[in-house]
């Protein structure tokens, strides 16, 4: 048990709809990043928050966005659906932003399907 | 930008015998280097990690090394089970904080 949980765990969205995702942290894991895992792939980075604001972002489109808040929870938009959106998102969290040695929690993550 | 190579991206290997995953990173600057390991459909799971200030971890079957100077890192699982079937990912921490998976290895232990 992680600490970190995801909801919903399964979803399906048609092309072009807006989709939100959640995560719950651990109190006082100030710092979670989404990935967003594709089928047979590794996670890929989407971006992190520390302290309810955006302090790191991989390569996606601004469609991609996020809230942190001062709950210790989090959520992951994404607008203008597309096909290729469908993969697992996973959110992790951990105690501080210089993790250099803080263990990342994983939460089970949400199975995103865009038909 | 900063990556982390991972390899190899499949390995089989008899049970009982070792089964070793190596990852090259870039950022000289990171520190903090874990490993998971993810099983079908599950989330990822932390099962060794090592800081830059050691050069070798170990727990139980499982170890990690890693050389600064190369700048790589590899897990070493020793008298390999079915249970141990899964894919390993090595990740390191960038200087901008950002964690960088490697590629996976997916480990497969014949019985």
């Amino acid at each position: 048990e992680t600490g970190v949980t995801q909801s919903p765990t399964h979803l399906i969205k048609t092309r072009g709809q807006q989709v939100t995702l959640r995560c719950s942290s651990q109190s006082g894991h100030n710092t979670v990043s989404w990935y967003q895992q594709a089928l047979g792939q590794g996670p890929q980075f989407i971006f992190q928050y520390y302290r309810e604001e955006e302090n790191g972002r991989g390569n996606f489109p601004p469609r991609f966005s996020g809230l942190q808040f001062p709950n210790y929870s989090s959520e992951l938009n994404v607008n203008a659906l597309e096909l290729d959106d469908s993969a697992l998102y996973l959110c992790a969290s951990n105690p501080l932003l210089r993790g250099s040695g803080n263990t990342i929690y994983f939460g089970e993550g949400s199975w995103l399907t865009v038909v | 930008g900063e990556n982390v190579e991972q390899h190899p991206s499949t390995l089989s290997v008899q049970e009982g015998d070792s089964a070793v995953i190596k990852c090259t990173y870039s950022d000289s600057a990171s520190n903090y280097f874990p490993w998971y390991k993810q099983e079908l459909g599950k989330r990822p799971q932390l099962i060794i990690d090592i800081r830059s200030n050691v050069g070798e971890k170990k727990d139980q079957r499982i170890a990690v090394t890693l050389n600064k100077t190369a700048k790589h890192f590899s897990l070493h699982i020793t008298e390999t089970q079915p249970e141990d079937s899964a894919v390993y990912f090595c990740l390191m921490m960038d200087s901008s904080y950002k964690l960088i998976f490697g590629s996976g290895t997916r480990l497969l232990v014949r019985p």
